[in-house]
């Protein structure tokens, strides 16, 4: 059954620092979502991306975020300058859009910023 | 607009005995509805999903769960708990209709007593 892939799993860097997480969603899913865990707490929506550009995004998803499909595979998240705060369990999701919605997550990319 | 209740942070059971982990949502359109696991420092396992087809739906390590509208409700169950049980389960609402983002609950934690 195809899924989505996430690279990193697990990804340290430094406060300050750039990093980009990549997710390979479900090949013919059109839409795309980036969630964010952090450590004890509930699953939180990011933002979601369809047709190359943002269609939704969350109080969360400042300045410092963006996402970009570069090709026609990947997905990515790029935070640009990185804080303590944002060492989380980063979720990527993918769907196919008309007939089906439901949404397939990746297997997450732990994030530590320190 | 969704969202997601997850009564009681907390459940603990005894080894052998019937696990029941409530949560009732909101959504202003069909929803799908989704049981999730997980174990500490990793990702999310789908346990179940309620995709509008059969509103009981059984899923993997022989839990279940109800899909019933009239009281907003997807209770997860188990006949019989078994200590590998034991981890953060959580319920979440996704549009069925449209590409809309998916809404957790804050999830709940199960103890299974020996």
């Amino acid at each position: 059954e195809p899924e989505v892939t996430q690279t990193p799993s697990h990804q340290v860097t430094q406060m300050g620092q750039e990093v980009i997480l990549r997710c390979v969603p479900i090949s013919n899913h059109l839409y795309f979502y980036w969630y964010r865990q952090i450590l004890g707490q509930k699953v939180e929506f990011l933002v979601s991306f369809y047709n190359n550009e943002i269609s939704e995004k969350s109080e969360i998803f400042d300045d410092q975020f963006s996402v970009e499909r570069p090709d026609g595979s990947n997905f990515t998240l790029k935070i640009r300058s990185t804080k303590l705060e944002d060492s989380a369990m980063y979720f990527c999701a993918s769907s196919e859009g008309q007939p089906s919605y439901e949404q397939y997550f990746g297997p997450g990319t732990r994030l530590t910023v320190t | 607009a969704q969202s997601v209740t997850q009564l009681g942070s907390h459940v603990s059971v005894s080894e052998g005995a019937l696990v029941l982990l409530r949560c009732n949502y909101s959504s202003s359109v069909p929803p799908y509805l989704f049981w999730y696991v997980q174990y500490p420092n990793q990702g999310l396992q789908l346990l179940l999903k309620y995709t509008s087809a059969a509103t009981l739906v059984k899923g993997i390590n022989g839990f279940e769960a109800e899909f019933k509208k009239s009281e907003t409700s997807f209770h997860l169950t188990k006949p019989s708990a078994h200590v590998s049980d034991a981890a953060e389960y959580f319920c979440a609402v996704t549009p069925g209709t449209n590409a809309g983002k998916s809404t957790f609950g804050d999830g709940t934690t199960l103890t299974v007593k020996p």
